[in-house]
């Protein structure tokens, strides 16, 4: 079935870096869009980042901005983010999500999430 | 890019509509017709219930509806059931650096 599975959640020290991974099955991931949605403890889904299918394009949230890197490896179904100079506001639920329709604003399959906590 | 304006709340009864709004500018929500909604339980990752304004994907109930008008869109659900129980998100394609941008989300409670 279509799904997604994040890893790579965890405790950090503020200013260090954690990569995440989120391994897809069940469509064609080399045809999606993928994003990262992210919600801090007992707040709202923020989104943060995209790519496109092949990776020609990426866009951040201001929030992720030279910080933050999405990449994909299509050979492994795989897309990752890159999370440097962490800070406390960046501990939340991170979610891969796949995109579809027009700029592939539509948020159509989640994974379960990935915890990161950003604590001295 | 300013999140998506929702009430912080709604309620209802069972079997009745209720309808929560989404409000932003002529850049997000008023220029596109890429509006979407999204339901999250306790614990659960959201999940998609409305696309492009009022379109709903395979395996959601009618009972959710959406529409838009001018820089507002609206999410109703009738004939309110217990499970309908949740937040929900508003999310619209915008046309500023961040090109996505999230509603504030509402908590639907069922009397």
């Amino acid at each position: 079935q279509v799904q997604l599975v994040e890893s790579g959640g965890g405790m950090v020290q503020p200013e260090k870096s954690l990569r995440l991974s989120c391994a897809a099955s069940g469509f064609t991931f080399s045809g999606a869009g993928m994003h990262w949605v992210r919600q801090a403890p007992g707040k709202g889904l923020e989104w943060v980042a995209v790519i496109w299918y092949d990776g020609s394009n990426r866009f951040y949230a201001d929030s992720a901005k030279g910080r933050f890197t999405i990449s994909r490896d299509n050979s492994k179904n795989t897309v990752y983010l890159q999370m440097n100079s962490l800070r406390a506001e960046d501990t939340a639920v991170y979610y891969c999500v796949r995109g579809f329709g027009q700029y592939y604003y539509a948020m159509d399959v989640w994974g379960q999430g990935t915890t990161v906590i950003v604590s001295s | 890019q300013s999140a998506l304006t929702q009430p912080a709340s709604v309620s209802g009864s069972p079997g009745q509509s209720i309808t929560i709004s989404c409000s932003g500018t002529s850049s997000d929500v008023g220029g596109y017709n890429h509006v979407s909604w999204y339901q999250q339980h306790p614990g659960k990752a959201p999940k998609l219930m409305i696309y492009d304004v009022s379109n709903r994907p395979s395996g959601v109930s009618n009972r959710f509806s959406g529409s838009k008008s001018g820089n507002t869109a609206s999410l109703t659900i009738s004939g309110l059931q217990a499970d309908d129980e949740a937040d929900y998100y508003c999310t619209s394609y915008t046309s500023t650096s961040t090109p996505y941008v999230f509603g504030t989300g509402t908590k639907v409670s069922v009397l």
